[in-house]
């Protein structure tokens, strides 16, 4: 069964303070993995998908990278819009849907 | 380029009560269509996904059921709603291979 955690599971950072977020997975055959960021009662947000290890992607103050068992979200320099659920998803084997972790929850303190 | 849509955006039933809840794209054909539940503080958590009109298949047995009438179209039901019904019901689309997931606004359903 395809697995995906992320930690911590809650985050405050001060506005400036980069820091790293963390998704662990245990899958079979991983096709993608996917970030994505939700504001209270929104729907998720598309952010970036990972298809392979060493594989980086980057968007504004933010940058995805994936290895083997994990990928990292990077946050450099987060403003207090910042602030926001990040959610982990992985696409593997041949499963038609996502395998969602519980997200970390980010607050960026002005 | 492509949207999603769901409505109503909240919902308070009564439990008991009948629920439909609707999901339309736009700017895509043939999308791979996606019902989700979030509960609070929890990952999303698939409940039906469809890959055409007509094709459902469910990932959760539940009270709940979905239909595709139309191509960019999604509806999900329930004849009679529980308290642990309640929930954020989010919809969302794919292309026909698969990939990456494109959400909507979601719904807030209360039963009370």
């Amino acid at each position: 069964e395809d697995q995906v955690t992320q930690s911590p599971e809650a985050l405050r950072l001060q506005e400036g303070e980069s820091s790293s977020l963390n998704c662990s997975y245990t899958v079979s055959g991983l096709r993608g993995l996917f970030w994505y960021r939700q504001d209270p009662g929104k729907g998720p947000e598309f952010l970036f998908t990972l298809y392979s290890a060493g594989e980086e992607k980057e968007k504004e103050r933010l940058k995805a990278t994936l290895t083997k068992k994990e990928s990292f979200l990077h946050i450099t320099a987060p403003k207090p819009e910042d602030s926001a659920t990040y959610l982990c998803a992985v696409w593997a084997g041949s499963a038609r849907q996502l395998t969602f972790g519980s997200g970390t929850q980010l607050t960026v303190l002005p | 380029s492509q949207t999603i849509h769901q409505w109503p955006a909240t919902l308070v039933q009564p439990v008991g009560s009948p629920l439909s809840l609707e999901c339309t794209v736009e700017g895509t054909s043939n999308p791979n269509l996606y019902w989700y539940r979030q509960a609070a503080g929890r990952g999303l958590q698939l409940l039906f996904y469809s890959v055409g009109i007509g094709q459902i298949s469910s990932e959760v047995p539940q009270n709940l059921s979905a239909s595709r009438p139309q191509d960019r179209q999604f509806i999900l039901s329930s004849k009679k709603l529980l308290l642990s019904d309640s929930g954020f019901y989010l919809c969302a689309w794919s292309v026909p291979s698969g990939d990456t997931q494109y959400f909507g606004p979601g719904t807030r359903l209360t039963v009370l």
